[in-house]
């Protein structure tokens, strides 16, 4: 089954406790990306990455970090997290960009404390 | 700069009714559109895309949108809605290139689809 999974689903963790959220995907994607949901700002674009070794910023990459060393992985790095990045992340892919549909993961709350 | 405004945070609608979601965009060169809708818990699902071409574009589950250039619009439109079309769903665009790997979302639509 095509799909992208996400792990964790759910995590409460404390301000600067470094943490890694994965992402993985089974469909030969080249392109992925990491967003985050707040409510009444819809979705934002973190970071995503064109292929392999090809990562570029979106719209709010502070504090965060990512890694493209395969095609089917790409991890969201908290290095330092805080309360201001309590949120809903989700992982999508698609073949060779937003041009094509988008696979979503199912999201990953994330609660700093 | 790219940006996206969606017009109405909540639609409430009843069953069976036309139902119009309101989005608007700010662009200086050409986009790519998209809708995509999240049900409850879940993650987003790609309605429909304008890429090129027809300005009225079909999508999934009878939804279709029609991209106006001068008024720089993307309304989603659907003649008659169920009330499992209760939903979220978010307006997005992207630099018109092949290769595009950013993407800018409006704040989302919450469609309450009443029997």
């Amino acid at each position: 089954e095509a799909q992208v999974t996400q792990n964790p689903r759910y995590l409460i963790t404390v301000t600067g406790k470094k943490l890694t959220v994965t992402c993985s995907q089974n469909m030969n994607h080249e392109y992925m990306s990491w967003y985050r949901q707040d409510p009444g700002l819809g979705l934002r674009q973190i970071y995503y990455s064109m292929n392999v070794e090809v990562t570029d910023k979106g719209d709010v990459p502070e504090g965060y970090k990512v890694s493209r060393k395969e095609k089917r992985n790409f991890p969201l790095i908290l290095e330092s997290p805080s309360p201001n990045q309590t949120s809903l992340y989700f992982c999508a892919s698609s073949f060779t960009g937003v041009g094509q549909p988008q696979h979503f993961g199912d999201g990953t709350r994330l609660s700093i404390l | 700069a790219q940006s996206v405004t969606q017009l109405d945070s909540q639609v409430p609608v009843f069953e069976e009714a036309p139902v119009e979601l309101r989005c608007n965009y700010s662009s200086s060169v050409s986009v790519y559109l998209f809708w995509y809708v999240q049900y409850p818990n879940q993650g987003l699902q790609l309605l429909l895309k304008y890429l090129s071409g027809s300005t009225l574009v079909k999508g999934i589950n009878g939804f279709e949108a029609e991209f106006n250039k001068s008024q720089t619009s993307f309304h989603l439109r659907k003649p008659s809605v169920h009330i499992s079309d209760t939903a979220e769903y978010f307006c997005a665009v992207s630099k018109g290139s092949s290769n595009t790997g950013k993407l800018i979302f409006g704040q989302g639509t919450t469609l309450q689809v009443k029997p």
